[in-house]
């Protein structure tokens, strides 16, 4: 069974740069049909996808956060990273893993359990 | 690419129906047949519910359907139960190696 699981440091300083991790687990992230990524969910507001990124190291940034976005993927522990730099109280939120087919338009399938960033000094 | 647009709140009474807009532009839910739709109870990650405008993935029941009309598309949950009750988002892409753009969500009530 696939199983996302987010990791990260919880609380982040203004300016700071954020770093989480997925672990990937039931399928590998080698696949050729699925792209992996990251999404977020402020307080009070709605969804936003922020990038993805496929085995073979694409990647599909949101023009809003593309400057200060950076996603990674190690093929040997299975698992994606992103940094997102010069965080604002505004980058507060769940952050989300999930998987999308390759060609399937955006379908988020699976998603991680979520894990909580805030941005406080 | 603008966010599409979801009414703030929907409600209905156990049994009855109910039917959740999101509105987009012709360049993307009017352009391509790429709409999914995810609720999500608090405290607990999405869940997709449709996907391709009116397909629904394993276990999710038949109550949940989708459809779409030019730039505009719909989420109608039949039989309203309690366990609905949830925010419901909407996405639409333009397809193979794209990411997408959320509506602002919809918080339905059962009353």
């Amino acid at each position: 069974q696939l199983q996302l699981l987010e990791s990260g440091p919880g609380l982040v300083k203004p300016s700071e740069t954020l770093s989480l991790t997925c672990a990937v687990s039931g399928d590998s992230i080698s696949s050729s049909n699925y792209y992996w990524g990251w999404i977020r969910l402020p307080p009070g507001k709605g969804l936003e996808c922020i990038a993805s990124i496929f085995s073979s190291g694409k990647t599909l940034y949101n023009p809003s956060l593309k400057s200060r976005v950076t996603m990674s993927i190690d093929m040997s522990k299975n698992q994606i990273s992103l940094t997102l730099n010069s965080m604002t109280a505004a980058d507060t939120g769940v952050y989300y893993c999930v998987r999308h087919g390759k060609l399937s338009g955006y379908v988020l399938d699976v998603w991680g359990p979520g894990t909580t960033v805030t941005v406080s000094s | 690419q603008s966010a599409l647009t979801q009414p703030p709140s929907a409600s209905g009474s156990p049994g009855q129906s109910v039917t959740i807009s999101c509105t987009g532009t012709s360049s993307d839910v009017g352009a391509y047949n790429y709409v999914s739709w995810y609720q999500q109870h608090p405290g607990k990650a999405p869940k997709l519910m449709i996907f391709g405008v009116n397909n629904r993935p394993s276990g999710v029941p038949d109550r949940f359907s989708g459809s779409k009309s030019g730039n505009t598309a719909s989420l109608t949950v039949s039989g309203l139960q309690p366990e609905d009750e949830a925010d419901y988002y909407c996405t639409s892409s333009a397809g193979g190696s794209t990411l997408g753009v959320f509506g602002g969500g919809t918080k339905l009530t059962v009353l």
